[in-house]
Order: structure tokens, then C-alpha cells, then sequence
């Protein structure tokens, strides 16, 4: 089944800083890919998805980018600030059995003024 | 807008003792529901998922269990809690099965003791 690896599993960053997640997955039938931002002690909040058929997707100081030859799907967040602080999760779609999302491990971001 | 709803908040529960969790999709005819679980400071494993009301299917078995008694409602039990159950409970909705956005609710934060 799909595999999804995700790293660094923490970055710190100075406010204004970029700071870069990167997903690798395995299935290459894989069409579907999110990102999430989990505050300490919350759920998730979804930042942003984007279909297979999508390179480049830019929102809000996020930017997306998604290599299909590389499996590889990347997290950019542009001028970081200290509310950016949280563990962020890539999320692949998978129809094995129903199952809706596969996660990545997460990335700790601390952004320090 | 739809609307997702997870009670209680927080549970400290005995080991051996019975559990039920909730969760109301409100705003949403007929989603897709599914349950995850997370460890602390860990990534997000599907346990539940439910395409319409009276099925429920299982993608991980961790003695427990998942019905779907209305179509806004999702419920995950268990007669007799381990302390292995202990984690992050959070319900997610979908409006379909293929390349949709998945949301998630706020969790329920279990601690068995």
C-alpha cells in the first residue's frame, strides 16, 4: 500500500524565514495530496490541497509544489511568523478499502521572533 | 457551512471500563465520515469509515468499535478500555470518496489511566 515519509520532523525558523516540508509517497496513482496544520492540543486544520494534475499552487504565504516524477510533494512557507508555530502534516488520498487520508509522521515548526 | 462536532473534549477513563465517543456532521447530506486516532506526539491512523448510515467499515483493529446510527451522527466504542487506547480521537467528513477535501473536528483527547 501507499507509504508516505516526511521530513525534517522539526524545523526552527526566525520569523521572516522560509521554512520548506517535504513528502515523499509511493503509489504513483495517487491524485490527491493536502496539507494540515495542527495546533498544540487541536485538530486539524487543512492549509491547502491540490490534484495530481496541479505543479505549483501559491495561498496565503503557502506555496505547494508537487513533483510527480520524484513523488514528492513540498510545503513552503513563505515569511514565516511566530503564529505559523505548529506540527504540520502532508496527507495523501488513498482508495484502498475506503480509507481517506494516509499521513505523513508531521513536522514540528517553531518560528521565533 | 457545514459543521463537525466532537464530544466530549476529554475523557480520563479506567482501564476496563466502557467508552463512547460522538461525532455530528451538520450541513452535509450523506458525507463520508471516518474516525482517526493519534498518539501523542504521533501521526494519524484511520480506524472507521462510512460511506452511508448503518455501514461501517474497520481499517484497523484496535478493540474498538464504530457505528453510524444517523446520517450526521458517528459514534466509536468499546466495552473495555486498554491503555493503549489513550490518544487523540478525531472524526473527519468528506463529501465524496474520490479527490475531495477531508475536515476535521476538534478531537476528543482520551486518557486511560
Amino acid at each position: 500500500g501507499e507509504q508516505v515519509e516526511q521530513r525534517p520532523p522539526h524545523l526552527s525558523v526566525r520569523e521572516g524565514d522560509s521554512a520548506i516540508i517535504i513528502c515523499t509517497y509511493t503509489d504513483s496513482a495517487t491524485a490527491y495530496f493536502s496539507w494540515y496544520k495542527q495546533e498544540a492540543g487541536a485538530g486539524l486544520q487543512l492549509l491547502m490541497s491540490v490534484l495530481s494534475n496541479v505543479d505549483r499552487k501559491e495561498e496565503q504565504g503557502l506555496t505547494v509544489l508537487l513533483n510527480k516524477k520524484d513523488k514528492r510533494l513540498s510545503l513552503n512557507l513563505t515569511a514565516a511568523h511566530p503564529g505559523d508555530s505548529a506540527v504540520y502534516f502532508c496527507a495523501v488520498r488513498a482508495y484502498q478499502g475506503g480509507r481517506a487520508l494516509i499521513f505523513g509522521t508531521g513536522t514540528t515548526v517553531s518560528v521565533s521572533p | 457551512a457545514q459543521t463537525i462536532h466532537q464530544w466530549p473534549v476529554a475523557e480520563i477513563k479506567a482501564v476496563g471500563s466502557p467508552l463512547s465517543l460522538g461525532c455530528t456532521i451538520k450541513g452535509k447530506s450523506s458525507p463520508n465520515l471516518y474516525w482517526y486516532w493519534q498518539a501523542t506526539g504521533g501521526t494519524l491512523q484511520q480506524l472507521f469509515y462510512s460511506i452511508t448510515v448503518g455501514q461501517v467499515e474497520s481499517v484497523v483493529q484496535l478493540n474498538l468499535s464504530a457505528s453510524r446510527p444517523k446520517d450526521d451522527q458517528f459514534i466509536l466504542s468499546t466495552e473495555k478500555l486498554l491503555l493503549s487506547h489513550s490518544g487523540f480521537y478525531l472524526c473527519a467528513w468528506s463529501p465524496g470518496t474520490t479527490n475531495t477535501e477531508v475536515f476535521f473536528g476538534k478531537g476528543t483527547r482520551l486518557t486511560v489511566v
